[in-house]
């Protein structure tokens, strides 16, 4: 079963907008990453965030965290056709597996 | 740019038959992990391997089994395929000591299709 949802399941926006996808969980965590997946490919790490941590920024990347809340945002600023793709949050269980959401399908359109 | 190495890309097999999958792990990560992704769905844990031995399961029958070899490479077995099975199958590694603050590292994945 999945451990997270993320909302919405599908965005679309013109390029240059900034993307807000929304991520919520069901049990404590250590930690909750972010993964972006382009066409059925391989999963890309994008950021983590620690338990402890409540906002963390990579280049365009900002991610917060509410624990009391047991949710997490992945805001994408200034976006661009190549951030077209689908974006995954995950938590790690009991021994150290990942557990996924459904996913966003983000698409930039030009 | 992933140190990941997955084989073969895509693979079409017939409802029934047997499949092994492989994976080259990252150089220096010493921990693998499997997941299956229906389409559409998020990826799903099938189970890991820490220094040869699984050390995590899912919920999949026994029919899915693996090995990790001393050089941490890596292979997913699937007997008795059925027609639900067709997915991308996923490998992931990492460095047990930096998972907290590290992510996975995933490769490209292999397409099965069981028909």
């Amino acid at each position: 079963s999945q451990q997270g949802e993320e909302d919405p399941q599908a965005l679309s926006i013109q390029e240059g907008e900034n993307a807000t996808m929304n991520c919520s969980y069901k049990t404590s965590i250590n930690n909750l990453q972010w993964y972006r997946q382009n066409s059925g490919r391989g999963l890309v790490h994008l950021i983590l965030i620690r338990s402890n941590e409540r906002e963390k920024h990579s280049g365009r990347l900002r991610v917060t965290l509410d624990t009391s809340k047991k949710s997490s945002s992945l805001l994408i600023t200034a976006s661009r056709a190549a951030d077209t793709a689908s974006y995954f949050c995950a938590s790690i269980r009991g021994a150290q597996k990942l557990v996924f959401g459904q996913g966003t399908r983000l698409t930039i359109n030009p | 740019e992933t140190g990941v190495t997955q084989s073969p890309t895509h693979l079409i097999k017939t409802r029934g038959q047997q499949v092994t999958l492989r994976c080259s792990s990252q150089s220096g990560h010493n921990t693998v992990s499997w997941y299956q992704q229906a389409l559409g769905q998020g990826p799903q844990f099938i189970f890991q391997y820490y220094r040869e031995e699984e050390n995590g399961r899912g919920n999949f029958p026994p029919r899915f089994s693996g090995l990790q070899f001393p050089n941490y490479s890596s292979e997913l077995n699937v007997n008795a395929l059925e027609l639900d099975d067709s997915a991308l199958y996923l490998c992931a590694s990492s460095l047990a000591d930096t998972l907290a603050n590290y992510g996975y590292t995933f490769g490209s994945g292999t397409r099965l299709t069981v028909v």
